[in-house]
């Protein structure tokens, strides 16, 4: 079964500082590689994706990951966090073979919290 | 852009009763999930749903729990019966393929929380 591990559970950084957030995920075969973000009180929104190509994938709001196959990893990064940053990121991977839905496994996710 | 709603926003109710989740989902999306968040837990797949039917479920979803889509629009989560531990933040999401090539949209989430 698909896992996913995020190594941060809580991250403190000052403005303009950069950032990376780890995830390792688990399978053995092809993934899809996605990073969510849930703003305090709000509900969980799309970063960015990684389905195939350019393993560097840019997202939304300044933030890329990049796709390292050989290490199993996806990590988050940044490289000039804002206060409006502060928010839980969640890594989160679908696979799955049949015709029904993929199912997305989520990480235990990282808090982040960006000091003004 | 299109949202996935879901109501209540928030359910207070006594252990042992029913309840209903409901959701509506991206109107061009044909697959569907409920998720679920106990406070200070990681987000967790409850089921997925298409063509009418269940396509995967978690060992979480058990026999008091089950999923409809009644009449093409809505999408539905009934708890039979509550337990305490059921108290949870409960997040349904649409897709418009079974991969999810853009992304999985996700609602804004019921807090249930059983008394």
């Amino acid at each position: 079964a698909q896992s996913v591990s995020q190594h941060n559970h809580h991250v403190i950084l000052s403005e303009a500082a950069s950032l990376e957030l780890g995830c390792n995920y688990s399978y053995g075969g092809t993934v899809n590689l996605f990073w969510y973000v849930q703003y305090p009180g709000q509900h969980l929104q799309l970063l960015l994706k990684y389905f195939s190509g350019d393993p560097l994938v840019k997202g939304i709001k300044g933030f890329e990951a990049e796709f390292i196959k050989s290490k199993f990893s996806f990590n988050l990064r940044k490289p000039s966090v804002q206060w409006s940053d502060t928010a839980e990121y969640f890594c989160a991977v679908n696979a799955g073979a049949g015709q029904g839905a993929q199912k997305l496994v989520f990480g235990q996710g990282t808090r982040l919290t960006i000091n003004p | 852009e299109p949202e996935v709603t879901q109501t209540p926003s928030h359910q207070v109710t006594q252990m042992g009763q029913e309840v209903i989740l409901r959701c509506v989902p991206i109107s061009n999306h044909l697959y569907f999930y409920w998720y679920r968040q106990i406070l200070g837990q990681k987000v967790e797949f409850l089921v997925s749903f298409y063509n009418n039917e269940i396509s995967e479920k978690s060992e979480i979803f058990d026999d008091q729990f089950s999923v409809e889509r009644p009449d093409g629009s809505n999408f539905t989560l009934k708890i039979r019966s509550t337990k305490l531990e059921d108290s949870a933040m409960y997040f349904c999401a649409s897709s418009q393929d079974r991969a999810a090539l853009y992304g999985y949209t996700f609602g804004s989430g019921t807090r249930l929380t059983v008394v």
